[in-house]
């Protein structure tokens, strides 16, 4: 079974602060994908990455998947309320039939004017 | 482009009692996903259909959850009886193909309380 570790689970910060949520598995994923998932809506797709070492930017975020492909980050810069909502990371794994996407716990991120 | 249509928003049930929950997935998209996400917690895929053949079920719990897609279109999502730790939200998702790293497009979900 393929775990994906997200931290931290909770991150409550100030307007303009920066921040990092980490998402690691012992297991090698094909690609990770970043999802934002707002309250009462359904998760939305920020970024996938897909080689190891890869680092992906989305305005005042940033990705970066790791050379193993087992670990992934990301941070955003001078974050605003908007950035509020759940941070799901997601790990795609090829077998034989198609793609499964593995899910993270999530990353509750709050961030107050 | 429309996206992924489901419907009931809210369904409050008892325990042991029925219910069924229906998915509208993008036009055109062959796969669809129902993923079950309890508070607190990541998405669990529960059934992967690719147009309307079952392609990932090993997670689904077949004793009393059940899923269809009978036109490789719409598809429906059946729990029957019920427990309280089937309180969740359950999230349909469609992509286009199953293979590869495709985006998946998800549903607002139905939130479903079991009392």
């Amino acid at each position: 079974t393929q775990l994906l570790e997200q931290s931290p689970q909770f991150l409550s910060i100030q307007e303009g602060e920066n921040l990092t949520v980490y998402c690691n598995s012992s297991s090698v994923f094909s690609s990770l994908q970043w999802y934002r998932q707002e309250p009462g809506e359904g998760p939305v797709l920020l970024v996938t990455v897909v080689t190891g070492g890869e680092v992906k930017k989305l305005k005042r975020l940033t990705f970066q998947f790791g050379d193993a492909r087992k670990d992934s980050s990301l941070h955003i810069t001078a974050a605003q309320p908007g950035d509020t909502g759940l941070y799901l990371c997601a790990g795609a794994s090829e077998e034989t039939s198609g793609s499964r996407l593995t899910f993270g716990e999530g990353t509750q991120l709050t961030v107050n004017p | 482009e429309a996206g992924v249509a489901q419907s009931p928003r809210y369904k409050i049930i008892e325990k042991r009692q029925s219910v069924a929950f229906w998915c509208n997935p993008i036009s055109g998209h062959a796969t669809l996903y129902w993923y079950q996400q309890i508070l607190g917690q990541g998405p669990k895929l529960l059934i992967q259909f690719q147009n309307n053949g079952v392609v990932d079920d090993s997670q689904l719990p077949k004793d009393r959850f059940s899923a269809e897609r009978l036109k490789g279109v719409d598809s429906t999502l059946k729990i029957q009886p019920a427990k309280l730790e089937d309180s969740a939200v359950y999230l349909c998702a469609s992509s286009l193909r199953g293979r590869g790293y495709n985006e998946q497009f998800f549903g607002p979900g139905t939130r479903l309380t079991v009392l």
